[in-house]
């Protein structure tokens, strides 16, 4: 159902950088939509992490960042630390269905 | 502190109804559109429904539109989720959300659990 595609998993040791994906099309993040990310640690709710593919709200740490081209976008994790396990996912908004749209999410493990 | 609180989830029957509320405090309710999202446990976020400043357009899922209809009380600074011919589909956690201009969801409520079974 999902129309942003992203990696099941991705994993790191602390300290190395990870990217996650967001693949959209030209009706969403190609269509000059912003894409957002969120991050969930598992039994609590979402948190704003990137919005307007490269800012991030206050508080969050400037380890996390964002970017765009074309029809996909990428959230990327530097200096991994053990609090970043968590479930991600990116987000957009659909000129087709009209509708707001989440990614497939993306489970980050610290090895 | 901007905070939203969902209130009204529980258990259903197939075909029955339940009502949310969401009670946001710390920001101008007025001020923001709304929009509920909800997540079956164990997979990830769908978008379900938004509502604009003053309740005049709306919006829904395919999954939910005819089914469901959202609406606020700028004066009480609370938004609703009327769920009506509920689903065993529908079993979900459903949360609250702030809307930005950017069409980001800034600020999350706890989330409501919405279980239908016979």
């Amino acid at each position: 159902q999902s129309v942003l595609t992203q990696p099941p998993s991705v994993s790191g040791a602390p300290g190395q950088r990870v990217t996650i994906s967001c693949t959209g099309s030209s009706s969403n993040i190609g269509a000059d939509y912003d894409a957002h990310w969120y991050q969930q640690v598992p039994g609590t709710a979402p948190k704003l992490l990137i919005y307007g593919n490269n800012n991030r709200p206050s508080g969050v740490p400037d380890r996390f960042s964002g970017s765009k081209s074309g029809t996909s976008a990428s959230l990327a994790i530097t200096g991994l630390q053990a609090e970043d396990e968590a479930d991600y996912y990116c987000q957009s908004y659909d000129s087709s269905l009209s509708a707001y749209v989440f990614g497939t999410g993306t489970k980050v493990t610290v090895l | 502190e901007v905070q939203l609180v969902e209130s009204g989830g529980g258990l259903a029957q197939p075909g029955g109804s339940l009502r949310l509320s969401c009670a946001a405090s710390g920001f101008t309710f007025s001020g923001y559109w709304m929009s509920w999202v909800r997540q079956v446990p164990g997979k990830g976020l769908v978008w379900v429904s938004r509502i604009d400043l003053d309740g005049t357009t709306t919006t829904y899922a395919d999954s939910v539109r005819g089914r469901f209809t959202i609406s606020r009380d700028n004066a009480k600074n609370t938004l609703y989720l009327q769920m009506n011919s509920l689903r065993a589909e529908d079993t979900a956690v459903f949360y609250c959300t702030r809307l930005t201009t950017l069409l980001a969801f800034d600020i999350w409520g706890q989330g409501t659990v919405v279980t239908v079974s016979s």
